[in-house]
């Protein structure tokens, strides 16, 4: 079953402006990671925030983290073309398979 | 440089041939997983592996085979392929399934 779901499925904005993106999941979590994917590519891993972390930095990126809702967002700041690209959100569930669960994504577009 | 090298990229076969794509890393991981991307249904894996000799399936193994003889390669084998393999095939690897995955640039599969 999914355990991670992003929101929105499509986001559209223009250069310069930032972009958040949601996630949310059902179960208990270890840790919680972001990846994005260029078109057809391989994904690519962003950032990893564990369970008992409420925010990390890396760059333009800012993740937070609300355990108790079960929830992450993923912000750009300033965003560029080359931020152009589908992100994923994936979880490491606290118990049963050893495996992360990706959500379906969100397809980011940046206007220039 | 540190990769996840996949052949071939891309392959367009028939319904039956049996084919296999191959996956290597060159990161000393331990952790090698399958996944297929479909669109409207994300990123599902198909199967992972602890360590040498340790294979396990993931959510969609049905039609699929793996083996891991050598902690670099994880081959993913399909006896009799049909349509509804036709897909996106990302192989990945890390230290461990908690951790960063590393993704090979995939291999786009068209059965007809």
């Amino acid at each position: 079953s999914q355990q991670g779901e992003e929101d929105p499925q499509a986001l559209s904005i223009q250069e310069g402006e930032n972009a958040t993106m949601n996630c949310s999941y059902k179960t208990s979590i270890n840790n919680l990671q972001w990846y994005r994917q260029n078109s057809g590519r391989g994904l690519v891993h962003l950032i990893l925030i564990r369970s008992n972390e409420r925010e990390k930095h890396s760059g333009r990126l800012r993740v937070t983290l609300d355990t108790s809702k079960k929830s992450s967002s993923l912000l750009i700041t300033a965003s560029r073309a080359a931020d152009t690209a589908s992100y994923f959100c994936a979880t490491d569930p606290l118990e049963g398979a050893q495996k992360l669960v990706f959500g379906q994504g969100t397809r980011l577009t940046i206007n220039p | 440089e540190a990769q996840v090298t996949q052949n071939p990229r891309y392959l367009i076969t028939v319904t039956g041939k049996k084919l296999t794509v191959t996956c290597s890393q060159n990161m000393n991981h331990e952790y090698m997983s399958w996944y297929r991307q479909d669109p409207g249904l994300g990123l599902r894996q198909i199967y992972y592996s602890m360590n040498v000799e340790v294979t396990d399936k993931g959510d969609v193994p049905e039609g699929y085979k793996v083996s891991r003889k050598e902690k670099r390669n994880f081959p993913l084998i399909l006896e009799s392929p049909s349509p509804n393999q036709t897909s996106l095939y990302f192989c990945a690897s890390s230290n461990g399934p908690s951790y960063e995955q590393y993704f090979g640039p995939g291999t786009r599969l068209t059965v007809t």
